[in-house]
């Protein structure tokens, strides 16, 4: 049973520029949240995805924003990249929104 | 600010060696408490929670313990291990809401064999 899994494993953009990130959630489960964590920081949470809606969010402008699909995969998006913006980006998924997050090895972002 | 955070970001050991790592929490609203591994290169893994109606809880080769009233709580490695070098964070959640933990800075284990 494979876990979280995301992609890409490494990308590199330039400020103005849009990402997409893709998040499999480990089988079984329907919740997923993103984490934003810069070099040397914990991660920050972005947003928190159930039954194809964004149900809680943290402290992140418009500019970031997500998907989730029926297969409860989903995908982040960042729009107008600021340097600020490089981090590695997590995925977690759970059974529930109660339950235990299990983390994917995240995305590492680099702006330039 | 973050209202989670950590007294040491380095802790150096020797293999054998018990390690403990402290974490300070200021949210005296957050009811559950994890601490994560994270290796590099690797998202975090959970290791071990704690309700805030325990003070203490064991796990295999971890303890942690939770003193509600000096809002503190540390994570006890026994034996520590080459392969338990990693940051560690703690995470607390508010209560009665959804599982969202909030992460603190990180504490990195370094093991010496």
């Amino acid at each position: 049973d494979a876990g979280v899994t995301q992609s890409p494993t490494h990308l590199i953009k330039t400020r103005g520029q849009q990402v997409t990130l893709r998040c499999s959630p480990k089988s079984g489960h329907d919740t997923v949240s993103w984490y934003q964590q810069a070099l040397g920081q914990g991660p920050q949470f972005i947003f928190q995805y159930y039954e194809e809606e964004e149900r809680q969010r943290g402290n992140f402008p418009d500019r970031f924003s997500g998907h989730q699909y029926p297969n409860y995969s989903s995908e982040l998006n960042v729009n107008a990249l600021l340097l600020g913006d490089s981090a590695l980006y997590l995925c977690a998924s759970s059974p529930d929104r109660g339950g235990e997050q299990y983390f994917g090895p995240g995305t590492r972002l680099t702006v330039t | 600010g973050e209202s989670v955070g950590l007294h040491l970001p380095t802790l150096s050991v020797q293999e054998g060696d018990n390690s403990i790592i402290n974490c300070a929490y200021s949210n005296s609203a957050s009811d559950y408490f994890i601490w994560y591994k994270q290796e590099s290169g690797k998202g975090p893994q959970f290791i071990i929670d704690i309700r805030s109606n325990m003070d203490k809880r064991q796990g295999q080769r971890v303890t942690v313990l939770l003193n509600k009233t000096v809002k503190h709580l540390s994570l006890q490695i026994a034996a520590t291990q080459p392969g338990d070098s990693a940051v560690y964070f703690c995470a607390e959640n508010i209560a009665g809401g959804s599982y969202i933990p909030t992460f603190g800075r990180g504490t990195s284990l370094i093991v010496h064999p």
